[in-house]
């Protein structure tokens, strides 16, 4: 079976500071892939970035980062100097297929809450 | 591109009554997948089409079901409706569908209460 766990529930941090997101993963699958997604008021899911299993070069997209270890099963996620517009719902996911062809099923962690306040 | 929509944004209906939802995926996508979202169980995947069939499916009754046309637009019906079957419903579509995990484009969702 597959499990994503944000451990944090709600961040709170004031402009310009930086924030990671923790996530921690399990899996049997030796192919997989990660993902993050921010779910801002309005409700509708923001894809942000993938990763698969194989590549755990660090990425960095503007303010924002992503840290993928697999010794510790983690894809944790860095936001610097955090703005207002960063406050949203954001989610961890993971997907993998056991060897089948199918990886159309994402597994979610809980979300973290994140309020930037100005 | 036009994103992925669903139709209707709002419904509410009464227990017993069935419910039947719409996803019109982005253009040249042919896998849809859907979610239900609620605050006690998180977002939580209901199934997935793909050249109209299903590949996968979760853990929800049989009252649950799906489908998905030649133009890869879905459907999802749930019938029998329960309190707890309230919940924020989303449909993604993702391309190519054979092989590797694609990032999956989410609807804003359909807003079910079910009262």
């Amino acid at each position: 079976a597959q499990k994503v766990t944000q451990a944090q529930t709600e961040i709170s941090v004031v402009e310009k500071e930086d924030v990671t997101l923790d996530c921690v993963y399990e899996t049997r699958d030796t192919t997989y892939y990660l993902f993050w997604y921010k779910q801002p008021p309005s409700g509708e899911l923001v894809f942000l970035i993938r990763r698969n299993s194989f590549d755990e070069q660090n990425e960095i997209s503007g303010r924002y980062s992503w840290n993928f270890q697999k010794s510790t099963s983690s894809f944790n996620f860095t936001i610097t100097a955090s703005q207002v517009v960063d406050s949203a719902v954001y989610f961890c996911a993971l997907s993998g297929s056991a060897g089948g062809t199918s990886y159309g099923k994402l597994t979610f962690g809980q979300g973290t809450i994140l309020t930037v306040h100005p | 591109k036009a994103g992925v929509t669903q139709t209707p944004r709002y419904l509410i209906k009464t227990r017993g009554q069935q419910v039947t939802l719409s996803c019109s995926p982005i253009s040249g996508h042919r896998s849809v997948s859907w979610y239900q979202q609620t605050p006690g169980q998180g977002l939580q995947f209901l199934f997935e089409y793909f050249s109209e069939t299903q590949r996968n499916k979760g853990n929800f009754p049989g009252r649950f079901s799906g489908r998905q046309f030649s133009n890869s637009r879905s459907e999802m019906n749930v019938s029998t409706l329960e309190l707890g079957d309230s919940a924020l419903y989303l449909c993604a579509s993702s391309s190519p569908g054979t092989g590797g995990a694609y990032e999956q484009y989410f609807g804003p969702g359909t807003r079910l209460t079910v009262t």
